[in-house]
């Protein structure tokens, strides 16, 4: 069974502290993706990458970085929380590009920031 | 650039009612289309799909049928149970080439309730 991993379900931090959101896929997928969740606005894409050290900013990369230093892992990092980041992360996987690929969410990590 | 737009929820229905969910793009080219369902507490899962024009996309008796003529790709269920409760999302991903290609773009979400 296919699996995407996120190291906590709920995690709580305060303003100015650094936040590591880890993502493990156990499925060789060379495609990685950090999204944010938010009411009414749907998902809106983090940033992803498509290989080992590659990475590509998406719509909102502003107040975050990731990392990807081994194919089945995704790091989502805030440098400095703000309240403003506080939402449901998802992170996902998919094969290489293709029309019949879906991607595999996780469950999601919220996060709120005080 | 390319988006999605949903029918605005939340959607209460009875069990047994028929279900429409509208959603609408705007994307360059030949995109692929999605439906993905949230159930609570848990991420997305893909529901159906379809990847080019008139293609009908069907599972768990949704179904949902890409009309590249009027950019729709809305869900329809014949009849819904308690378990359809969700959020459910529409989403496009583009044909473009390179590095953004895979890349999704969703709509905001439709929250769907439905009472015995």
């Amino acid at each position: 069974d296919v699996k995407v991993t996120q190291s906590s379900r709920y995690l709580v931090k305060r303003t100015g502290e650094k936040v590591f959101l880890e993502c493990v896929q156990d499925m060789d997928h060379e495609n990685m993706f950090w999204y944010r969740q938010d009411p009414g606005l749907g998902l809106r894409l983090i940033y992803f990458s498509y290989d080992v050290k590659m990475k590509e900013k998406g719509d909102i990369p502003e107040g975050y970085s990731v990392s990807r230093e081994k194919k089945e892992r995704f790091s989502l990092i805030l440098e400095s929380a703000s309240t403003n980041q506080t939402s449901m992360y998802l992170c996902a996987s998919s094969l290489i590009p293709g029309s019949y690929n879906e991607q595999f969410f996780g469950p999601g990590t919220r996060l709120t920031v005080l | 650039g390319d988006s999605v737009t949903q029918m605005e929820g939340p959607v209460t229905l009875s069990e047994e009612a028929f279900l429409t969910i509208n959603c609408t793009y705007t994307a360059t080219g030949y995109p692929s289309l999605f439906w993905y369902v949230q159930y609570p507490g848990e991420g997305l899962q893909l529901l159906l799909k379809a990847t080019k024009a008139d293609d009908k996309g069907s599972n768990k008796g949704f179904e949902a049928t890409y009309r590249k003529e009027t950019t729709s790709f809305h869900l329809e269920k014949g009849s819904v149970q308690v378990s359809d409760s969700a959020v459910y999302f529409c989403a496009l991903r583009s044909d473009a080439g390179g590095t953004s290609y895979g890349k999704l773009t969703f709509g905001q979400g439709t929250i769907l309730t439905v009472h015995p």
